[in-house]
């Protein structure tokens, strides 16, 4: 799997748009741009995963550039509830394939 | 939604003590997996299976080993428990859609101690 490199921590106002940024400019073209989160002391939770195209869903929206170098993970009103360790990983579509995280971002919320 | 259920949310037990921790998940899902998180290392893959009665070994499966007799249920087991075995303990779970990519769905985790 491709690996990525995240900014090891972010700020964010609460009812701001965070956008969290993921370099992987090793991505090979079947592999999918996946992010997760990890709350303190919770299991990692699914956020959205994509190939090229741009994804939206009720959580968030996920921005690949054309190249799919890198992308962008966009929570568009940010909460203190979505302080949390977020994490971008690349990997192929096989189902049974290990995750592997990174270090990933700690975004903080603030009021 | 999906749901996965870790048995414990906080263990402790002695050095040499077999554990058992117990994952259910509740959406029919044929791949289950377990990871140890630990500072520093990120996620680990210890076992997964694709199915039932079927194991894979991951990165670290020395000292651990697993069960899975129904599909719903996987179990990792720390034969004779050991202090470097103290972390996190995460227990995931995907569909088989072949082509298809599936996020794994994670349980809240144990957190082992090990005296």
């Amino acid at each position: 799997d491709a690996k990525t490199t995240q900014p090891p921590s972010m700020d964010c106002a609460e009812g701001r748009a965070a956008n969290l940024p993921c370099n992987h400019s090793t991505i090979s073209g079947n592999e999918y741009v996946y992010w997760y989160r990890q709350i303190h002391s919770q299991g990692p939770q699914y956020i959205i995963h994509g190939l090229k195209n741009n994804e939206t869903n009720e959580m968030a929206s996920l921005i690949i550039t054309e190249d799919r170098k890198s992308s962008t993970l966009i929570l568009p009103h940010a909460t203190l509830r979505d302080t949390a360790v977020y994490y971008c990983i690349v990997r192929f579509t096989g189902t049974a394939s290990k995750l592997t995280f990174g270090t990933g971002t700690r975004l903080q919320v603030t009021l | 939604d999906v749901k996965v259920t870790q048995s414990s949310r906080y263990l402790v037990k002695r050095t040499g003590e077999k554990v058992f921790l117990e994952c259910v998940q509740d959406m029919d899902h044929e791949n289950m997996f377990w990871y140890r998180q630990d500072p520093g290392l990120g996620l680990r893959l210890i076992y997964f299976s694709y199915d039932v009665k079927m194991k894979e070994k991951g990165d670290i499966p020395e000292g651990y080993s697993v069960s899975r007799e129904k599909k719903e249920r996987f179990s990792l087991i720390l034969e004779s428990a050991s202090t470097n075995q103290t972390s996190m303990y995460l227990c995931a779970s995907t569909p088989l859609r072949g082509g298809d990519p599936q996020p794994q769905h994670f349980g809240d985790g144990t957190r082992l101690s090990i005296l």
